[in-house]
């Protein structure tokens, strides 16, 4: 089984500017989770989805971040503009929904703000 | 909210020393555990869970955890570590009363194993 995809993989960009990130999760799992990890700090969740519906977005900063899984499948978080406090590691990571699991993680995007 | 606490940040040992992680969670209801594991340039996956039953609980490669109620504990435990065990560690807890599946995350704990 495919796992979770995620691209670009590294990413730089000057503050202020905006940055997409792409995310596709395991076939057929309704549960997507976009995390952010800074460096030295472990994994703190942004956002979670279940089929394209917000379950939980409490820990986005919303004057700034955005996500969007218009069709329940794929998903994009954007930061706009970005600082140089969101230099981190964009995890993006997939359940099925169903019950207690494991979530399954994608590679990542490190994103630096310079 | 629940929160997880790793006070190792970073743990040297060498080659078939015996490894535990500390790993203590502040929340009074149900909580499923898990330890995840990320190897340098990969990505996170599963070490091992805690959902229910049997409090010691056998992951992959080895590593082993337990589950103490009382004092609201999950650590990791590896009797005799390989080089390949160098890695970073992270401690997650979901709380279920919330009725979601939802991972904090501990800040992680770096090993090093000296050959």
């Amino acid at each position: 089984e495919a796992g979770v995809a995620q691209s670009p993989r590294y990413k730089i960009i000057e503050k202020r500017q905006s940055v997409a990130f792409w995310c596709n999760p395991i076939s057929g799992h309704a549960t997507l989770y976009w995390y952010q990890q800074i460096l030295g700090q472990g994994p703190k969740l942004l956002i979670q989805f279940q089929n394209n519906g917000v379950v939980d977005d409490s820990q986005l900063p919303k004057d700034r971040f955005s996500a969007e899984r218009l069709k329940g499948v794929d998903s994009t978080l954007k930061i706009q503009p970005a600082k140089l406090e969101d230099s981190a590691v964009y995890l993006c990571a997939s359940t099925s929904g169903r019950g207690l699991e494991t979530q399954y993680f994608g590679p990542g995007t490190r994103l630096l703000v310079l | 909210a629940q929160s997880v606490s790793q006070h190792n940040h970073h743990v040297i040992l060498s080659e078939a020393a015996s490894l535990e992680l500390g790993c203590n969670y502040s929340y009074g209801g149900t909580v499923n555990l898990f330890w995840y594991v990320q190897y340098p340039g990969q990505h996170l996956q599963l070490l091992l869970k805690y959902f229910s039953g049997d409090p010691l609980v056998k992951g992959i490669k080895g590593f082993e955890a337990e589950f103490i109620k009382s004092k609201f504990s999950f650590n990791l435990r590896k009797p005799s570590v390989q080089w390949s065990d160098t890695a970073e560690y992270f401690c997650a807890v979901n709380a279920m009363d919330f009725g979601n599946e939802k991972l904090t995350f501990g800040t992680g704990t770096r090993l090093t194993i000296i050959p």
